[in-house]
């Protein structure tokens, strides 16, 4: 089975501070993505990573930024939090074909800017 | 750009009652197209998929969706739910060309009354 961890499922942060969220999988997928999902928005695409070392700015990058050193790991970096940053944060998985491919999902960590 | 649109934001059913979501997308190429799952508590997981064939996908728990071509959509179903069908219900877009990026929609909650 595919499995995707995300290091906290509860965060708390003040603003400003720097927040890292970070995201491990283990079937060695190539593409991995960062999400977040609000009430009545669904999730919506921060960044996403093909490979180690390269990332694609999503649908909402602003006041994000991500890190990929290792197949394995994505991180999510939140420069200096904003309280408007108080979400599910989601992060996912896939192979790099682009048919039959499916996104493996994390249990997600629900982040609260104060 | 990109669309999904599910126009149910929440609806509620007696258990045994028929279920059927809409969800409309806007790409005119080919495309993947999924429905996810989540339950409370719990993360995103995927519930069916389609890529090519059959336009009538079957997927866990007793749901099935079609995909009409003609008309954008891709309408989940199941005939009869039950109280542990309470989620809420996300479908999702991907191009098979170019980026392996899903597009979701806000998302459906389901609420079965037992």
């Amino acid at each position: 089975d595919v499995k995707v961890t995300q290091s906290s499922r509860y965060l708390v942060k003040r603003t400003g501070e720097k927040v890292f969220l970070e995201c491990v999988q283990d079937m060695d997928h190539e593409n991995m993505f960062w999400y977040r999902q609000d009430p009545g928005l669904g999730l919506r695409l921060i960044y996403f990573s093909y490979d180690v070392k390269m990332k694609e700015k999503g649908d909402i990058p602003e006041g994000y930024s991500v890190s990929r050193e290792k197949k394995e790991r994505f991180s999510l970096i939140l420069e200096s939090a904003s309280t408007n940053q108080t979400s599910m944060y989601l992060c996912a998985s896939s192979l790099p074909t682009a048919v039959n491919n499916e996104q493996f999902f994390g249990p997600g960590t629900r982040l609260t800017v104060l | 750009a990109q669309s999904v649109s599910q126009h149910n934001h929440h609806v509620i059913l007696s258990e045994a009652a028929s279920l059927e979501l809409g969800c409309n997308y806007s790409y005119g190429g080919t495309v993947n197209l999924f429905w996810y799952v989540q339950y409370p508590g719990q993360h995103l997981q995927l519930l069916l998929k389609y890529f090519s064939g059959d336009p009538l996908v079957k997927g866990i728990k007793g749901f099935e969706a079609e995909f009409i071509k003609s008309k954008f959509s891709f309408n989940l179903r199941k005939p009869s739910v039950q109280w542990s069908d309470t989620a809420e219900y996300f479908c999702a877009v991907m191009r098979q060309t170019g980026a392996n990026n899903l597009f979701f929609g806000t998302g459906t909650r389901l609420t079965v009354i037992p």
